[in-house]
């Protein structure tokens, strides 16, 4: 079945270098995606969203790329700090259906 | 604190019991989300409130599980009969979700979870 996955499970950076963390997806059919992050031991939160009809969407020292033709997203986090390290997830979901889909998630670990 | 809150945070029980979890959505939130979470891998939808009418279920719920919000604000979660395979994280999410001019929107807000290990 269609689904929601991650290219790397791990990623290494230095403190102050921009990461970049990939997702690919094979629903054609998703409206809407989100990033999450999630640190040891808590639930998900919220990084930033974007639209099927947007490209490009900016936050603070976050950018989401969606790349609808070859349905890939990308996350990228500006300046990389030690409280970025986490686990970073993408989700999709339709609009007709409240069923968010997670991939499997990316670990994130910034060397000081 | 105004998050979403879940109650226990951890759950230890023998196989073949029955085991309750709480949810409580932030204020006003008219959706609420149950997921599971294994450990390396992304939280898998397990079923979805609006207002107090459960509108959709996944294939993973099978009928040992059953949840409820019988007032629209809390929910509750029950597995019944537990077996080794349900230890997992189990989050709840709430959304001030709605229709605007066709688009599903509403950002999902997850509490921290109640992790349930089955001996």
């Amino acid at each position: 079945g269609e689904s929601v996955g991650l290219h790397l499970p791990t990623l290494s950076v230095q403190e102050g270098d921009n990461s970049i963390i990939n997702c690919a997806y094979s629903n054609s059919a998703s409206d809407y995606f989100i990033w999450y992050k999630q640190e040891s031991g808590k639930g998900p939160q919220f990084i930033i969203d974007i639209r099927s009809n947007m490209d490009k969407r900016q936050g603070q020292r976050v950018t989401v790329l969606l790349n609808k033709t070859v349905k890939h997203l990308s996350l990228q986090i500006a300046a990389t700090q030690p409280g970025d390290s986490a686990v970073y997830f993408c989700a999709e979901r339709e609009d007709s259906n409240n069923d968010m889909r997670f991939g499997a998630g990316t670990r994130l670990t910034v060397k000081p | 604190d105004t998050g979403v809150s879940q109650d226990p945070r951890h759950k230890i029980t023998k196989r073949g019991q029955n085991v309750t979890f709480r949810c409580d959505p932030i204020s006003e939130h008219n959706r609420l989300y149950w997921y599971r979470q294994t450990l390396g891998q992304g939280p898998e939808f397990l079923t979805y409130f609006q207002n107090e009418a459960q509108l959709e279920k996944s294939r993973l719920l099978s009928d040992r599980f059953s949840a409820e919000r019988p007032k629209g604000s809390f929910s509750t979660l029950e597995i019944q009969r537990t077996e080794q395979g349900d230890s997992a994280m189990y989050l709840c999410a709430s959304s001030l979700g709605g229709w605007d001019r066709g688009i599903n929107t509403g950002e999902l807000f997850f509490g921290e979870g109640s992790r349930l290990t089955v001996l």
